[in-house]
């Protein structure tokens, strides 16, 4: 099993839409967790960052730990297809690396 | 954000020669820099950690010696693919973090290398 699970999509939805991106991991000993988005050919940019469970919103997103599932959301609210891009979520690994999952290619067409 | 430099973007060379990546943290002290490689419509995959002043620590399958990386500094780390091959074609992405303090890692802009 890998350490981090996420489906790649793609995914469309239209413009206005709520999308929900998802990942699982196998470690219950992570305790960091992110969501990048990366757009073509570019570094990942950092979107959410959350410690342990709960949910942490910041605008248009909200980032969801579940911790005893082992599960972990991230929500875009009002979708605007400039959040089309490819999505990673991150778990930070016991040596300070993230270890990342597939990424999910998003498309938000207007 | 904190605000990794990574250059150059875009580098072709020819195979044989050997190609060196330059990642900065410019407004942070990074301990700890990481080096990842994408292939197309691939996730990032860790090649190396690197901490300020030691050698770097390799993920299996990764050459030590072809990838060359020095972290001289808190702020500059570097990578040098050495005789560079087609294969090594593909986009290679730092990452900068002080851990323990500031548990965020934050991104360069990644450099595409083409290997002729």
């Amino acid at each position: 099993q890998k350490e981090v699970e996420q489906d790649p999509g793609p995914l469309s939805v239209p413009e206005g839409a709520i999308v929900s991106l998802n990942c699982t991991y196998s470690n219950s000993a992570f305790q960091y967790f992110m969501w990048y988005r990366q757009y073509s050919r570019k570094g990942p940019e950092l979107l959410m960052y959350t410690y342990s469970s709960g949910n942490k919103e910041d605008g248009r997103f909200t980032a969801q730990v579940d911790k005893s599932s082992k599960y972990i959301s991230l929500f875009i609210r009002d979708s605007q297809p400039s959040d089309s891009a490819t999505y990673l979520c991150g778990v930070r690994g016991s040596q300070g690396n993230l270890i990342f999952g597939k990424g999910t290619k998003l498309s938000v067409k207007p | 954000g904190a605000v990794v430099s990574q250059h150059p973007s875009w580098v072709i060379c020819k195979s044989g020669t050997s190609v060196k990546i330059e990642c900065r943290s410019l407004d942070f002290q990074a301990t700890t820099m990481f080096w990842y490689r994408q292939f197309p419509k691939q996730s990032l995959m860790l090649m190396a950690t690197s901490n300020e002043g030691s050698k770097a620590t390799y993920e299996q399958g990764v050459e030590k010696d072809k990838f060359l990386i020095n972290h001289a500094s808190l702020t500059l780390s570097t990578l040098t693919v050495t005789s560079a091959h087609p294969e090594d074609s593909s986009f290679y992405i730092c990452s900068a973090g002080t851990v323990g303090f500031n548990e965020k890692l934050f991104f360069g802009s990644g450099t595409q290398l083409s290997v002729l």
